[in-house]
Formats: structure tokens, sequence, C-alpha cells
């Protein structure tokens, strides 16, 4: 089966920088995404990962390394507006198929 | 990016009734949806993954008797929870992946269906 692992909950000051981690198992990767969940709202895109390294994005960058089973997710000058719950979801191949599993998400608290 | 559309967005029911959602890809074709719950501050459970024109797969512990789906189009995939029971109450989200042939496939999410039965 897969595991994926994330902390429960962070919090951070506004303006200040925040990385939030996702170590996964699993097998037959096929890439990482990492999501954005506000409160009774579905979720949003934000990045995909497949090749190891870091992908930019305006204030928010992810990082991969298959190799470790590892991502994170970096928020630059946070605000208040990205207190939200971030979810990592791993994305697998079976049966010709791509199967994604999220992580449990990391509840984020930006406070002023 | 692509918009995928739910409806209805929340729903009440009495128990023993049957509901169904509706997931729609508005701009792009979805050869694949995906059904998840999620209950409160706690992460996306998937539910299923819909093949248009084929059954759906359920994961473990998913009754597919109860959950019916159907993925009739390439836009449209349905979920209807039959003879609903108050422990069936809970947030519904459904997601398509636009299949361009390209290794990103990303799955872009429906608004959710908050479904409560009485």
């Amino acid at each position: 089966g897969q595991n994926i692992d994330q902390p429960t909950e962070m919090t951070a000051t506004e303006g200040a920088i925040v990385q939030i981690n996702c170590t996964y198992q699993t097998s037959g990767f096929n890439g990482l995404f990492w999501y954005q969940q506000h409160a009774g709202e579905a979720p949003t895109f934000l990045s995909y990962n497949v090749l190891d390294g870091l992908e930019e994005k305006g204030r928010f960058s992810s990082f991969l390394s298959r190799s470790k089973g590892y991502s994170y997710l970096l928020l630059k000058e946070l605000q208040m507006k990205d207190s939200a719950s971030y979810l990592c979801a791993v994305r697998v191949s079976s049966g010709g198929s791509y199967i994604p599993t999220f992580g449990r998400g990391t509840s984020l608290i930006v406070h002023p | 990016g692509a918009v995928v559309s739910q409806h209805p967005s929340r729903v009440i029911c009495k128990s023993g009734t049957s509901v169904k959602i509706e997931c729609r890809s508005l701009d792009f074709q979805a050869t694949t949806m995906f059904w998840y719950r999620q209950f409160p501050k706690k992460s996306l459970m998937l539910m299923a993954t819909s093949n248009e024109g084929s059954k759906a797969t359920y994961e473990q512990g998913v009754e597919k008797d109860k959950f019916l789906i159907n993925h009739a189009s390439l836009t449209l995939s349905t979920l209807t929870v039959t003879s609903a029971h108050p422990e069936d109450s809970s947030f519904y989200i459904c997601s398509a992946r636009e299949s361009s042939g390209f290794s990103t496939d990303t799955q872009y999410f429906g608004p959710g269906t908050r479904l409560t039965v009485l």
C-alpha cells in the first residue's frame, strides 16, 4: 500500500516563510502533487513534481527527492489568506491507471 | 485552469432515500474521474475511480451497491448514494483528470457536495 506522512498542524507569522514536509513510501511512483484546501471548499492545485528538484511558482515552491521519498512545499511572504490545509498527494501507476493517494493534510495557521 | 462543476452543492435528505450527485468537466474531456469522501478536518478518502464507458473501480471497504457510479460520457460522472443513512453524511468531492497525453495529467476538483442525511 501507500503511506504518506505530513505534519498535522503548523503555525507561522504573517510575512514569514514556512516549509511543509511530506514523506512517502510507495511503489509505482508517478508524481507528487500539492493542493491547498480552505475549510468547506474543494482542494485547489498548487504544484506538481515528477522529477527531482525545485519547482518555483510565485510565492510557492515545491521540492522533490524521489530517492528519499521526500517533498516539501515552501510558502514565502505568508499572508493571512494562506491559512488553510495543505494536502500532499502521491500518484502511483497501477494496472495502467494512475491512482492518487492523499496524505492527511497539514493545517497551516498564519497569525499576525 | 480547467473547470469541474458539481451539482448539487448541498443536499439534505431523509434516511432511506437516494441522492444523485453529478460531476461535470466543463471545458475538457475527462476519461477518468475520481470520487472522494471527506470527513471534517480529515483528508480526502478515495472512494472509486470512474472510467468513461466502463465499470468503476472501488477502493477497499467502499460498497459498490451503495455508492453507484456511472460515467456515461467524457464530461459527466454521477455518484448515487442509495438508501442513504445518517452515517453517509459527508462532503463528497469529485475530480477529473485532463488527459492531455503528457505526464502532468493534473486533477481538477469540483466544488464538493455537502450531504446531510436526517
